[in-house]
């Protein structure tokens, strides 16, 4: 299986600063990678595909970034909405796998 | 617009099955390229991947779960399923179906709002 390590577990931020997460595969997932955005009690939003792609209706201050191995989030101006937890997804090879998430808290 | 509501039966003791029912609306199981899918999330292990099954039938399951997962689909009522046999304690989580869709966006890009499985003697 792929493993996925995603750092940091946590992060804190303020309001208008930007933050970065970062997800490591264990090996070569071909930009096969996506990035969710989680709120409590509520199902995982689709971010980014294949590693740097917008989904629809996600605002530009998502970006996604990377290859081969390494990939990341970047959050540009945090706004209050964006606390939530992250997700990255391998779907290169089965089985798929999930980093552990990254919960975000805005100070 | 996409929609996915999973449905189960909530609480189940040690041993039983676990069927669980994914009526979806906005895309159907037989266009080229979609698929269905279960994740599941506890707060133990975070989100897995359980298994897929796209428009042709191929389906893809964890191999951490060994043989006791089975997915199915009813295009013509527009649904998914999937049955986990033996379920543990371990096995309590909120179950998702979610739709990939092939030369799309590939991975999960709509979800169900989860149903949680608690399972207790």
């Amino acid at each position: 299986d792929i493993q996925m390590t995603q750092s940091p577990a946590s992060l804190s931020a303020s309001l208008g600063e930007t933050v970065s997460i970062e997800c490591l595969a264990s090996e070569d997932i071909y930009n096969n990678l996506a990035w969710y955005q989680q709120k409590p009690g509520k199902s995982p939003q689709l971010l980014i595909y294949y590693a740097s792609s917008l989904q629809d209706g996600v605002p530009s201050r998502f970006s996604g970034s990377g290859s081969g191995t390494q990939y990341s989030l970047k959050i540009n101006s945090l706004e209050s909405e964006d606390a939530a937890t992250y997700f990255c997804l391998q779907d290169s090879e089965y089985p798929w796998t999930f980093g552990g998430g990254t919960k975000l808290e805005l100070k | 617009q996409v929609t996915l509501k999973e449905s189960g039966p909530g609480i189940l003791q040690p041993s039983q099955t676990l069927s669980l029912t994914c009526s979806f609306s906005g895309f159907s199981l037989s266009t080229y390229g979609m698929c269905v899918g279960w994740i599941r999330q506890s707060s133990g292990k975070g989100l897995e991947w359980l298994a897929n099954i796209w428009w042709n039938d191929d389906k893809y399951y964890n191999p951490s779960l060994k043989n006791r997962l089975t997915i199915s689909k009813d295009t013509s009522n527009n649904q998914a399923f999937l049955k986990i046999t033996n379920m543990d304690t371990a096995d309590t989580a909120t179950y998702y179906c979610a739709r990939s869709e092939r030369y799309t966006t590939d991975s999960p890009d709509y979800w169900g709002q989860g149903v949680m499985v608690t399972v207790s003697s």
